[in-house]
This record gives structure tokens, C-alpha cells and sequence, in this order.
């Protein structure tokens, strides 16, 4: 099994600049959720997906910020417009649906922007 | 105000000796608890889940012990080896819903010298 896969590894913008995230779960998991982490904050949840419906966005920052998965292979966590203060590492993740289970998290999108 | 809290500095341990990890938490009424490893540059990788009901739960070299009462996790590494080295993260899904959204504390960070 392939794991979470994430693209870019690393991305480098400008500020005002359109930035989007890529996630492919893994085969068979049904719920998958964007993190940011950052010294200051830790891991933080952005938004989570179960069969592709997102459940609670709460934890999306800014209006700025979207994310879609318009099937169960793919998502996608876009920023626009893009600010310094939007650097940090954003993980994906996914799982089973049903409660208890450990996350699978891939390697991680490290986002820089200038 | 609801938190997670685990040893802010890092721990220095020999090889060889018990690492011993703590995650403190407050106003969560969790169903489980997790903690997972973070290796520089990489995504967290799960290592043991914990169930209200259980008091510990063991894996190779681990232990999680869980009280539900304190409000705390340990997490104990034995025979502790260089390769150890890591920040080691615990994650809690608070309000028991099933739902596999996770709280993470900040991490401590264990280092294992030879």
C-alpha cells in the first residue's frame, strides 16, 4: 500500500497567490482530514471529510481557506489569497469511518509563503 | 478551557533507561486515547490506542497506561534505544461521538544518547 499521498512536498509563494493541496487517502479509508502545524500552534484540525462529505470545518482558519474531496480518492485544500502567516507544514490524513481507529498521515505539504 | 497537555521540554534520557511521557488533560471526556511518533520532516505515525476502559495497554517495548480519573496518559518506553529519538505526540477524540475527531497536545520531544 502506497500511504497517504500528498503533492506538493514543498511549495514556495507569494503573497496573493493562489495555493493548492493535494491529498490521495488511502484505498478503503472513507474519512480523511487536513491538519496545519506550526511551532506556535502545534497540529492543529482544519477540516474532516466522511464519504466525502465534509462534517465540521470549525477548525478552517479564514474564508480564505476551502477544501473539497469530489470523490474518495482525492481532495484538495486550497488558499486564496495566500498570506505569510498561512506558512506551515499541512498534513493529510484518513481513516475508517468508525470511531477509534489510528489516522494514517502522509508526509506532509510544507508551505512557504513571502 | 479545554487542553491537552504534555511535557513542554524536551527529555534526555540514557539508552538503555525508561523513557516516561506524560499527557495531561483537562474539561475532555474521551473515549480513547492515542499517541503517535513525529520524526523530523515527516507526518505522525500512530503507535498505541488506550479505551476509557482500560487501564494499560502494552506493545513491545511500550505502555500506555490511562486514568481517567487524574486526566492523564503515560507513555513508557523501555530499554530505550538511540532510535527512540523522536517527538512523541498524544491525541484524544473529546467528546466520545465516534466521529475520529482528534486533539493533539504539543509533543515532547525525547532524545536517547548512547
Amino acid at each position: 500500500d502506497a500511504g497517504v499521498i500528498q503533492s506538493p512536498r514543498h511549495e514556495v509563494t507569494e503573497m496573493g497567490q493562489e495555493v493548492t493541496l493535494r491529498c490521495k487517502p488511502i484505498s478503503g479509508h472513507n474519512s480523511l482530514f487536513w491538519y496545519r502545524q506550526t511551532m506556535m500552534r502545534g497540529l492543529e484540525l482544519l477540516i474532516y471529510f466522511n464519504n466525502n462529505v465534509p462534517i465540521d470545518d470549525s477548525g478552517m482558519p479564514e474564508d480564505r481557506f476551502s477544501a473539497k474531496m469530489p470523490n474518495a480518492s482525492f481532495s484538495t485544500l486550497k488558499i486564496q489569497p495566500s498570506e505569510p502567516r498561512d506558512s506551515a507544514v499541512y498534513f493529510c490524513a484518513s481513516t475508517w469511518e468508525t470511531g477509534g481507529y489510528e489516522q494514517y498521515f502522509g508526509p506532509g505539504t510544507r508551505l512557504t509563503v513571502t | 478551557s479545554q487542553k491537552i497537555e504534555q511535557n513542554s521540554e524536551a527529555l534526555n534520557i540514557q539508552e538503555g533507561k525508561t523513557a516516561t511521557l506524560t499527557c495531561n488533560y483537562t474539561n475532555y471526556s474521551p473515549a480513547y486515547l492515542q499517541w503517535y511518533r513525529q520524526d523530523p520532516g515527516r507526518g505522525p505515525v500512530f503507535l498505541l490506542l488506550i479505551r476509557e476502559n482500560e487501564k494499560e495497554k502494552r506493545k513491545e517495548r511500550l505502555k500506555v497506561t490511562f486514568d481517567t480519573t487524574l486526566k492523564q496518559s503515560l507513555f513508557h518506553i523501555t530499554a530505550s534505544q538511540p532510535a527512540d529519538s523522536a517527538t512523541y505526540l498524544c491525541a484524544l477524540e473529546p467528546w466520545g461521538g465516534g466521529y475520529n475527531k482528534l486533539i493533539f497536545g504539543a509533543g515532547t520531544r525525547l532524545a536517547v544518547h548512547p
